[in-house]
């Protein structure tokens, strides 16, 4: 149980292009999810926290306008990378959280890999 | 703001060696402490949690204590095995907040 996925795995893009990246709980529901970015042999920085039906909170540094979440539904968010430039290549990788007694667990998706050329 | 210090690698061992990897944190409250590893190719997976001081969150053969008096919650395991060669992060937070994340371990085990 608790998994998550994230799709795409891998997207690579030219610069100034948006790219998208879907992060869904398989089964079960996270009324919050998160998105971190992993730098290369660091650590995974929290970009911002996201609850399903209400604006995502950003994390300080982290340009709202330029990585815009989604949180639609119980099972899924949407972390969009607008006019990405190559600086923003890097892992994304999202978790979810269970309601509940559960609820200081994350579980986290596979990531995805972005390069902006 | 909350902070996670863990030994940086990469540390080696043999099989069937004794593994420390410390973790200190600093944290406004009571945090859950969590460790999760990495294995390569693969996200993230939880290995253990605590969620209080001198709890004991155990799980494969690894264990690690939440000790509030030394802000600290070190990942043992008594001996081990080539499998558990992965990257090792140690996390505080939980809920309704993000995780705050060490640097990250990455444990080598030779044969």
């Amino acid at each position: 149980g608790a998994v998550v996925s994230q799709h795409p795995s891998r997207v690579i893009c030219k610069s100034g292009t948006s790219v998208k990246i879907e992060c869904r709980s398989l089964d079960f529901q996270a009324t919050t999810m998160f998105w971190y970015r992993q730098f290369p042999k660091q650590s995974l920085m929290l970009m911002a926290t996201s609850n399903e039906g209400s604006k995502a909170t950003y994390e300080q540094g982290v340009e709202k306008d330029k990585f815009l979440i989604n949180h639609a539904s119980l099972t899924l968010s949407t972390l969009t990378v607008t006019s990405a430039h190559p600086e923003d290549s890097s892992f994304y990788i999202c978790s979810a959280s269970e309601t509940g007694p559960k609820a200081d667990t994350q579980y986290f998706g596979p990531g995805t890999r972005l390069t902006v050329l | 703001g909350d902070s996670v210090t863990q030994m940086e690698g990469p540390v080696t061992l043999s099989e069937e060696a004794f593994l420390t990897i410390n973790c200190t944190y600093t944290a406004t409250g009571y945090p859950s402490l969590f460790w999760y590893v990495q294995y390569p190719g693969e996200g993230l997976q939880l290995l253990l949690k605590a969620t209080k001081a001198d709890d004991k969150g155990s799980n494969k053969g690894f264990e690690a204590t939440y000790r509030k008096e030394t802000t600290s919650f070190h990942l043992e395991k008594g001996s081990v095995q080539v499998s558990d060669s992965a990257v090792y992060f140690c996390a505080l937070g939980g809920g309704a907040d993000g995780l705050t994340f060490g640097k990250g371990t990455h444990l080598i085990i030779q044969p």
